[in-house]
């Protein structure tokens, strides 16, 4: 099993509509989770860190966590065309002072439709 | 605040070189973290710096090695290019360990 599981997509949504992109983990000990976007041919961009259950809203983005079933989401309303890109869910696991590790998904790509 | 900066942005190589990526985190952030980026593998950890000392490692092989010095600015080497390392190399930065991290731009890497 995948440390960090994401569907691959595509996940194509119509302009204006909400597009919801799903990511599980695996291990319980991750205590931070991270969305980042990345345009083809860029470097992913961070969009939203959440940190405890429960939404965590900025702007057209919400983020839901849920550590009882280890699944992080993000929900963006009203999409836009420029929102075309594929979404990265990244978990970080701390364990002690020794072990820091942030896992990133494989990534969902999302087709906003005009 | 300027972002992380990385150089160079392009290199093309042939297999056998070796090659030096170079990251400058963004000022005041003191951890500094590579990935390698490919089609086929998506984002894969190579390794972390933090107060000059490797942290943590991902899995790849001892011809992948970094150091980061004092002002917190970080080079990655590559010794003995395979084909499959062409890629992006990612450079991201930290305020602390735990926090957010922020990437650069990368560096495209194509061996032949």
């Amino acid at each position: 099993q995948k440390e960090v599981e994401q569907n691959s997509g595509p996940l194509s949504v119509p302009e204006g509509a909400i597009a919801s992109l799903n990511c599980t983990y695996s291990d319980r000990g991750s205590q931070s989770f991270f969305w980042y976007r990345q345009y083809s041919g860029k470097s992913p961009e961070l969009i939203m860190s959440i940190y405890s259950n429960g939404d965590k809203e900025d702007g057209r983005f919400t983020a839901q966590l849920n550590k009882a079933s280890q699944y992080v989401s993000l929900l963006i309303r009203d999409s836009q065309p420029s929102d075309s890109a594929t979404y990265l869910c990244a978990v970080r696991l701390i364990y002690g002072g020794a072990t820091n590790k942030l896992i990133f998904g494989t990534g969902t790509l999302l087709a906003v439709q005009p | 605040k300027a972002g992380v900066t990385q150089t160079p942005r392009y290199l093309i190589k042939t297999r056998g070189q070796q090659v030096t990526l170079s990251c400058s985190p963004i000022s005041g952030h003191r951890s500094v973290s590579w990935y390698q980026q490919t089609p086929g593998q998506g984002l894969q950890f190579l390794f972390e710096y933090f107060s000059e000392t490797q942290r943590n490692k991902g899995n790849f092989p001892g011809r992948f090695s970094g150091r980061q010095f004092s002002n917190s600015r970080s080079e990655m080497n590559v010794s003995t290019l395979e084909l499959g390392d062409s890629a992006l190399y990612l450079c991201a930065s930290s305020l602390e360990r735990v926090d957010e991290q922020f990437f650069g731009p990368g560096t495209r890497l194509t061996v032949l």
